[in-house]
This record gives structure tokens, sequence and C-alpha cells, in this order.
């Protein structure tokens, strides 16, 4: 079955950039899936970063669009994201997910695991 | 400030009946589907109610969904010491063009 699995520093400095990939195991990534990634600061809810289909098209969170970037790398099947210029307040579990093809663009139907992700000096 | 709102703690005992109230607007809940998700304690968030009433496969039937106007409910009903969880409604939100999530109801079995 398809499995989702975050990889990436845990630890990020102040005004650095945070990158993280999701590998894509047991499937391709080229389906007709979208592809995401949500966020959880600790002990908070969750947050919608972006989302991007395997044709390279993204669609990001207005809060987020002008420091985010989210890529495709087909030939790896991983998706990846970068979050530049980060603050303490970017420190969050996260977690990559896949968009579900039955339920629509907002049904998030399978995830990884999630990668704490720490921004400190 | 989450855009949904949840209430912070629920609580039930076995066997019981339980409702999580979500409130939204009408850019939100108002006018686009409802979607809930069940996190267990140090686990990721599982989809557990699609488009408002719809349980993927493998949902339990004890969970249920609803939507009126611009709120949307969770129930479960014989509640077992395993839905001790976070539960958190989901939508889309036309105004402000994001996927919005509400802040999350933990939910305890007592």
């Amino acid at each position: 079955q398809v499995q989702l699995q975050e990889s990436g520093p845990g630890l990020v400095k102040p005004s650095g950039t945070l990158s993280l990939t999701c590998a894509v195991s047991g499937g391709s990534i080229s389906s007709s899936n979208w592809w995401t990634w949500v966020r959880q600061p600790p002990g908070k809810g969750l947050e919608w970063i972006g989302e991007i289909y395997p044709s390279g098209s993204t669609n990001y969170n207005p809060s987020l669009t002008s420091r985010v970037t989210i890529l495709i790398d087909k030939s790896q099947n991983q998706f990846s994201l970068k979050l530049n210029s980060v603050t303490a307040a970017d420190t969050a579990v996260y977690y990559c997910a896949r968009v579900s093809s039955t339920w629509g663009r907002d049904a998030f139907d399978l995830w990884g695991q999630g990668t704490m992700v720490t921004v400190s000096s | 400030q989450s855009v949904l709102t949840q209430p912070p703690s629920a609580s039930g005992t076995p066997g019981q009946r339980v409702t999580i109230s979500c409130s939204g607007s009408s850019s939100n809940i108002g006018s686009n589907y409802v979607f809930w998700y069940q996190q267990l304690p140090g686990t990721a968030p599982k989809l557990l109610i699609c488009r408002n009433n719809q349980r993927p496969s493998g949902v339990p039937d004890r969970f249920s969904g609803s939507k009126s106007g611009t709120s949307a409910s969770l129930a479960i009903s014989g509640l077992r010491s395993e839905d001790e969880a976070d539960y958190y409604c989901a939508a889309w939100d036309d105004s402000l063009s994001v996927r919005v999530f509400g802040g999350g109801t933990k939910l305890t079995v007592l």
C-alpha cells in the first residue's frame, strides 16, 4: 500500500530555510492526486500549508505564500517543501499527505508520520 | 484564533453518545463541504468524515457527521476508550481562499 515518509533537518536557525522531503512508496506520485503539506505547532491545531499536482501546479496558504515553495520530483517519486525566513513561530510537526481523488481536494486520506522541526539558534 | 470554532474539550463514558460541534460562517461551512479528522495521541490525523456525512472505507458507523447552515457536528455513539483523541473539523474558505481547520476538540473517555 502507498506510504508517505517525511525527512529533513529537525533544527533550523532563525531566518534560515526549512527544507523537507516527502517520499512516496508503494505507488506513483504521478497518479491523479494532489499532494499536500500540513503543520501542527506543539500543543496546537492544524494549519494547511499548500499542495502540488504532478503537473507542477501549486496552491499555497495566502498567509505563507511569500515564503513557501512546494516542488515535485517525479523521477524520485517525492515532493518537497521549502519555507524561508523562518522564525520560532514556524516550529511545528510537519506532515505530508495525499489529497483524496475520491472525496475531493479537502480530504487528506493518507498521511506521513510527521517530522518535528524546531527553529532555534 | 481558528476560523472554525470547536469546543476545546468533550467527554463521555463508555457506551455513551457524544457530539462535537464546529461553527463557521457563510464563506466556509455555509457554502462548502465539512470534513472531520481524528488524531490519536502522538500520531498523524486520520480522515474520519467526508463531505459532511460520508464515511471513508474502514471508518466504523459509530461515527457520523451532519451539517446545518454554518455549523457542523460529529457524533460518536457507543463510545469506546480507543476513541480518546483530538478531533478536527475542516473546510474550504471562499473568502480566504484557504483550507481551514477548527482548533480541535480533545475527547476524554471517562
